[in-house]
């Protein structure tokens, strides 16, 4: 998972599986929270968002949880497929200045 | 709807030398940021653009970047003059409102050798 801060992280799963990515937050004033996702030469892309009066919302595939008694957030992306394979990243997005975190990388495997 | 753009897609130059990024939003996009990315670390950031009010340029590492968004309309973040350790992928992204996701361009990756 990752961790604002922290050395990138790397998730390998095969095709098919669910992918869990995590993600810890500093800041507990924080209310508002971003999943983006970035390909290759590709400015990183908006996933799907929670606000802190939530614990869970559901997209396309894709489910983020909210915890902020431990200030952690994890996206789970169902039926992982080779086109997942990316760089995502949580930012904290309760100010007007969404900080991010290093990010992880998640491999897909045919 | 276009989507965030930027120029160029990549810049390698000299140390010592002087780069000017440019980034135009979405239309009706008022807030502006810029972010840069270094060797595979975080997304940090630079500054905030409100229309053409600066509101926050707290990340900028030092007076060697300036920042401009004349009108409120396209941006550029100019480097002058380069260092090596300004090497990283520059984003600009761009929101409608504050507390809303951000629609980045696809960045301008600045090598200084």
């Amino acid at each position: 998972g990752e961790s604002v801060g922290l050395h990138l992280p790397t998730l390998s799963v095969q095709e098919g599986d669910n992918s869990i990515i995590n993600c810890a937050y500093s800041n507990s004033a924080s209310d508002y929270f971003i999943w983006y996702k970035q390909e290759s030469g590709k400015g990183p892309q908006f996933i799907i968002d929670i606000r802190s009066n939530m614990d869970k919302r559901q997209g396309q595939r894709v489910t983020v949880l909210l915890n902020k008694t431990v200030k952690h957030l994890s996206l789970q992306i169902a039926a992982t497929q080779p086109g997942d394979s990316a760089v995502y990243f949580c930012a904290e997005g309760g100010s007007y200045i969404p900080t991010f975190g290093r990010g992880t990388s998640l491999i897909v495997h045919p | 709807e276009a989507g965030v753009t930027q120029f160029p897609s990549h810049s390698v130059i000299e140390k010592g030398q002087t780069v000017t990024l440019r980034c135009d939003p979405i239309s009706g996009h008022d807030n502006l940021y810029w972010y840069r990315r270094v060797m595979g670390k975080e997304i940090k950031f630079l500054l905030h653009f409100v229309k053409e009010s600066k509101q926050d340029e707290s990340g900028m590492p030092n007076n060697r970047f300036l920042a401009e968004r004349t009108g409120g309309t396209y941006s550029t973040l100019k480097v002058q003059p380069a260092e090596l350790e300004d090497s990283g992928v520059y984003f600009c992204a761009t929101a409608p409102r504050g507390n809303s996701p951000l629609h980045f361009g696809n960045g301008t990756r600045l090598t200084v050798t």
